[in-house]
């Protein structure tokens, strides 16, 4: 069974702090996806990559970093966590193939509170 | 500027059948998706559509139009375990995801 994990489904931080969400595969996908949802608005990407060691940022990348050092790995990084960074984050990986749809397999989420 | 329109909320009743609407204005087309997310869990694919007409997939059909920039969701013989929300995307001209805020769907008996 395909599989994206995060590793924590529920965080509270406080305002300042450093925040690591970390996100696997296990699918040997080339392209991995960090999303925030919030309610009322469609999924606003973060930060992807397409392969180790690259990244390329999204629509709202400001306050976030991320990191792949390894194939099945994609990490989101908040170096200073802020109350409007409270949200729903979600990973995804596709495959990148010819004639492939572009798929997206998420992950169950981390929801985060920062007070 | 992008924009993927649905409706905020929808209810129906178990058995009877619904359609989901989704409109978009994009840069450029490369195929719509539907996803199913229940509450607190991840979205599932659900279809995707990138030529004109009806994709059916058991009680779930999606229909696409690229020249009205119109796309719908038709669920039939609807059950209580198709409440959930239905996220529409649209794959742009630089194969990015442009997602609409999705519609929540709510099936009373």
């Amino acid at each position: 069974d395909v599989k994206v994990t995060q590793s924590s489904r529920y965080l509270v931080k406080r305002t300042g702090e450093k925040v690591f969400l970390e996100c696997v595969q296990d699918m040997d996908h080339e392209n991995m996806f960090w999303y925030r949802q919030d309610p009322g608005l469609g999924l606003r990407l973060i930060y992807f990559s397409y392969d180790v060691k690259m990244k390329e940022k999204g629509d709202i990348p400001e306050g976030y970093s991320v990191s792949r050092e390894k194939k099945e790995r994609f990490s989101l990084i908040l170096e200073s966590a802020s109350t409007n960074q409270t949200s729903m984050y979600l990973c995804a990986s596709s495959f990148s193939g010819m004639g492939d749809t572009g798929e997206l397999f998420f992950g169950e989420g981390s929801r985060l509170t920062v007070l | 500027g992008q924009n993927i329109d649905q409706p905020t909320e929808m209810t129906a009743t178990e058995g009877a059948i619904v359609q989901i609407n989704c409109t978009y204005q994009t840069s450029g087309f490369n195929g719509l998706f539907w996803y199913q997310q229940h509450a607190g869990e991840a979205p599932t694919f659900l279809s995707y559509n990138v030529l004109d007409g009806l994709e059916e997939k058991g009680r779930f059909s999606s229909f696409l139009s690229r020249s009205k920039g119109y796309s719908y969701l038709l669920l039939k013989e609807l059950q209580m375990k198709d409440s959930a929300s239905y996220l529409c995307a649209v794959k742009d001209s630089n194969y990015q995801l442009i997602w609409g805020a999705g519609t929540k769907l709510i099936i009373k008996p």
